[in-house]
């Protein structure tokens, strides 16, 4: 397996609490993403990573954040978590030409 | 919990059939294609890709056709075996936007024994 983690893999939290999600790669790929995951809608883009302090915005940006201060790490955060945010979130790390490789995900409740 | 390819088309093939999954791209100027297969409670994997100069490419047992006149994918899976059922994704990369990869809304294959 590619060396892609992410932590936590399950997480609850209350509405209204920031959340951060983390996503580590020892593989040294350039493009990092974060994603989310619900029923009836595939991967959605939330962020993407091009390089240190290099991101964008993806499909459903709104409410989320994110920071890459070094290769291996990006990190997604929900400044004020909301129910609507519930989801399953995955990282994924790809150089140019090269298929993504997925990390195991990370189960988030709000309640 | 609810399965995340529960209100997802499903194609119901036979064991031993061959599988077709089809999937509309939404950018022309897209470079890249990959075919992802997903299983219940994991991330999703790798199965073949192409590059928008290419429009067919074989693997093993499967085979990826790209047609950029009408932004159309296919992943075609031979000998379809009950290991193959999950859901698949087909994926679109804009190297020219940050290598923005972008993924289309699935579909769930259940192989039948």
């Amino acid at each position: 397996d590619a060396g892609i983690t992410q932590s936590p893999r399950h997480k609850v939290t209350e509405t209204g609490t920031p959340v951060t999600l983390r996503c580590h790669q020892t593989e040294n790929h350039r493009y990092m993403y974060w994603y989310r995951q619900d029923p009836g809608h595939g991967l959605r883009l939330i962020h993407y990573s091009y390089g240190v302090k290099d991101t964008d915005k993806g499909e459903v940006s709104d409410g989320y954040s994110v920071s890459r201060s070094k290769t291996e790490d990006f990190l997604l955060t929900l400044e004020s978590a909301t129910s609507s945010q519930t989801s399953v979130y995955f990282c994924a790390i790809s150089d140019i030409w090269r298929e993504a490789f997925f990390g195991q995900g990370t189960r988030l409740t709000v309640v | 919990g609810e399965s995340v390819g529960l209100h997802l088309p499903t194609l119901s093939v036979q064991e031993g059939d061959n599988s077709i999954i089809n999937c509309a791209y939404s950018n022309s100027a897209s470079d890249y294609f990959i075919w992802y297969k997903q299983e219940s409670g994991k991330g999703p994997q790798f199965i073949i890709d192409i590059r928008s100069n290419m429009d067919k490419r074989q693997g093993q047992r499967v085979t990826v056709l790209l047609n950029k006149t009408v932004k159309h994918l296919s992943l075609q899976i031979a000998a379809t075996q009950p290991g193959d059922s999950a859901v698949y994704f087909c994926a679109e990369n804009r190297y020219n936007a940050g290598n923005m990869l972008t993924f289309g809304g699935g579909t769930r294959l259940m192989v039948k024994p």
